[in-house]
């Protein structure tokens, strides 16, 4: 079946724009993990969701970023007013009630 | 809070040799342990898992054994091979915080021929 899928893959912007990322998680998965990767190190959580509700952000850098998941499935990623630090992949994986969790391939994301 | 330390690398072996690479880890409460692996340019796959102490995961050829004494979950397989090439991740999640997995810093591991 359909695995995770993230979208764009690949996403440069000029410092100061808003960015989306998608992630379109494996059909009937309760929870979903969003995560940030800079280059040479280990993901590093951000926030996660049981259907729509969020059940943690404590891992949110700053208040530039925020999550959703209105219907319990589709998730976004926003980050406002981007700056270089925030260039890094962004992860994200869902599973089904703190079973394991299934990455999607990431999405690159690059300030200029 | 919880964290996982692995050893750094990058890591080079010959083929067929005997690869270990160390994880350990702490942690408050009863974590599960993982091994993910990511090939080239392909996004994290877990490799095995354990749940509990003494649970051995194992996938692939590879193992860990889950060692609450010396708090360790380290990686090893008997012979490696160049397909075996990849970055490998240590991780820990404890339920009582959703599941959220922290990870190591990664281990790139190249095998030759």
């Amino acid at each position: 079946g359909a695995g995770v899928s993230q979208s764009p893959r690949y996403k440069v912007t000029k410092r100061g724009q808003d960015v989306a990322l998608r992630c379109d998680p494996i059909s009937g998965h309760v929870s979903l993990y969003w995560y940030r990767q800079a280059l040479g190190q280990g993901p590093e959580f951000l926030t996660y969701f049981n259907y729509e509700a969020q059940q943690d952000k404590s891992g949110l850098p700053n208040d530039r970023f925020s999550a959703e998941r209105p219907e319990g499935s589709i998730s976004t990623l926003t980050i406002q007013r981007t700056e270089q630090r925030d260039s890094a992949m962004y992860r994200c994986a869902s599973s089904l009630a703190y079973g394991e969790q299934y990455f999607g391939p990431g999405t690159r994301l690059t300030v200029t | 809070g919880d964290s996982v330390t692995q050893m750094e690398g990058p890591v080079t072996l010959s083929e067929e040799a005997f690869l270990t690479i160390n994880c350990t880890y702490t942690a408050t409460g009863y974590p599960s342990l993982f091994w993910y692996v990511q090939y080239p340019g392909e996004g994290l796959q877990l490799l095995l898992k354990a749940t509990k102490a003494d649970d051995k995961g194992s996938n692939k050829g590879f193992e860990a054994t889950y060692r609450k004494e010396t708090t360790s979950f380290h990686l090893e397989k008997g012979s490696v091979q160049v397909s075996d090439s990849a970055v490998y991740f240590c991780a820990l999640s404890d339920d009582n915080q959703g599941g959220k997995l922290i990870f190591g810093q990664g281990t790139e591991l190249s095998v030759k021929p």
